[in-house]
């Protein structure tokens, strides 16, 4: 069956990185626009960007330009999502999501189960 | 971006009708037909209900319907069960060829 399984739980200090991975089954990996998304704890889903798996091109929301790198290994089918910088609010919940379309600009149909990403000192 | 725009909270009985807004502008929800929801149970990863604004994914029960007008999208849910107690959020394609989130809606099931 489809699915998308993602790392386990990081714990990291404000000004470090982290880098979470996304391993896709079930489907042709390189078919589908693959997107980010976070959620802080008790709040709402926030679009990070999205990363085409066949060639690697990527688009970010402006409010992660700079900070966030997206990329893949079709050799594994794995996404990765790179974050930097991290400060507090960066702790979230995020979720890799597949988009429904074989062209960009449908809906996310096949969800990650989530890794929390925790920075405190 | 800005976030669309959702009700915080809406309520019904079991076997009533509820209507979730979402509004955006002319720049997303107005502009596209890429609007979509999703119902988020506590701790779960979200789960794909409508998308391109009114079609049902397999699987999605057909109490749930979506439709738009403007800049306002609208998620349906007809004879409530305690089953659609959640979260629900829209989402829209943008004119910056990103995606931007709905506020959230929690749905609770009197």
């Amino acid at each position: 069956q489809v699915q998308l399984v993602q790392s386990g739980a990081e714990v990291k200090k404000p000004g470090a990185s982290v880098k979470v991975s996304c391993k896709a089954s079930g489907y042709t990996f390189t078919s589908y626009y693959m997107h980010w998304v976070r959620q802080a704890p008790g709040q709402g889903l926030e679009w990070m960007g999205i990363i085409n798996p066949s060639g690697g091109s990527t688009t970010y929301a402006q409010k992660f330009q700079g900070r966030v790198t997206m990329t893949r290994d079709t050799s594994t089918s794995t996404l990765y999502m790179q974050l930097s910088s991290l400060r507090s609010e960066d702790t979230a919940v995020y979720y890799c999501a597949r988009d429904r379309s074989v062209t960009k600009g449908d809906a996310f149909d096949i969800w990650g189960q989530g890794t929390m990403v925790i920075v405190s000192s | 971006q800005s976030a669309l725009t959702q009700p915080a909270s809406v309520s019904g009985s079991p076997g009533q009708s509820i209507t979730i807004s979402c509004t955006g502008t002319r720049s997303d929800v107005g502009g596209y037909s890429y609007v979509s929801w999703y119902q988020q149970h506590p701790g779960k990863a979200p789960k794909l209900m409508i998308y391109e604004v009114s079609n049902r994914p397999s699987g999605v029960s057909n109490r749930f319907s979506g439709s738009k007008s403007g800049n306002t999208a609208s998620l349906s849910i007809s004879g409530l069960q305690a089953e659609d107690e959640a979260d629900y959020y829209c989402s829209s394609y943008t004119r910056d060829s990103t995606y931007v989130f709905g506020t959230g809606t929690k749905v609770t099931v009197l």
